[in-house]
């Protein structure tokens, strides 16, 4: 039973266009939730994260949303790069718990010139 | 410059060989993990370690164990190597005050398992 789902595997944009990743989870009780960028060959490298007190976090070209009622989490990527072109995964952890993140199934993202 | 390191980043082995996974981090972390990733699958919890010889199942541990000796180094174990077993192992490891959560990962180690 998948807790955290991304449900589109992959995403084409052009370049200078919005990115939008997303990712719906089931548990209430994640209280934190990350995205991770990963080149093939290579492993999964942090992009951003927030917490459930939040409703929006920014970091440059990259925001990331949660709608806590709707159980979703987005990335939105503005604007996009062909050096963006990788897998995102998108990462919760339940409240109060120092136990490992759970980690959603992937979403291609290519970024075409 | 924070450093998770896999020894072997390309292996191929036979079925029922035994197979070591190597991984060492250099930021004194408490806590380390082994992942695979599969196509559509994505990051999928083997074992994890709070400290040093402590160790716990994540969500895939048949077929695998691990060992950690030392803080630094985390094993992954595979007793009889089999073909579902080919994939890519990721090694990551996380202060366990941590800066939000943040986990590292290695750069990956593809198996093949012939």
């Amino acid at each position: 039973d998948q807790q955290v789902k991304q449900n589109s595997p992959s995403l084409s944009v052009q370049e200078g266009r919005i990115s939008i990743l997303n990712c719906d989870y089931t548990n209430s009780m994640f209280d934190y939730f990350l995205w991770y960028k990963k080149y093939p060959a290579e492993g999964p490298t942090f992009l951003i994260s927030i917490s459930s007190i939040k409703d929006k976090n920014e970091d440059g070209r990259f925001t990331v949303f949660l709608n806590k009622s709707a159980k979703h989490l987005s990335l939105h990527i503005v604007p996009s790069q062909p050096g963006d072109s990788a897998v995102y995964f998108c990462a919760t952890k339940p409240r109060g718990s120092a136990r490992q993140l759970t980690f959603g199934s992937g979403t291609q993202l290519t970024v075409l010139p | 410059d924070v450093k998770v390191t896999q020894s072997s980043r390309y292996l191929v082995k036979r079925t029922g060989e035994k197979v070591f996974l190597e991984c060492v981090q250099d930021m004194d972390h408490e806590n380390m993990f082994w992942y695979r990733q599969d196509p559509g699958l994505g990051l999928r919890l083997i074992y994890f370690s709070y400290d040093v010889k402590m160790k716990e199942k994540g969500d895939i541990p048949e077929g695998y164990s691990v060992s950690r000796e030392k803080k630094e180094r985390f094993s992954l174990i595979l007793e009889s190597a089999s073909t579902n077993q080919t994939s890519m192992y990721l090694c990551a490891s996380r202060d366990r005050t941590g800066v939000r959560n943040t986990i590292y990962f290695g750069e990956g180690s593809w198996l093949t398992v012939v």
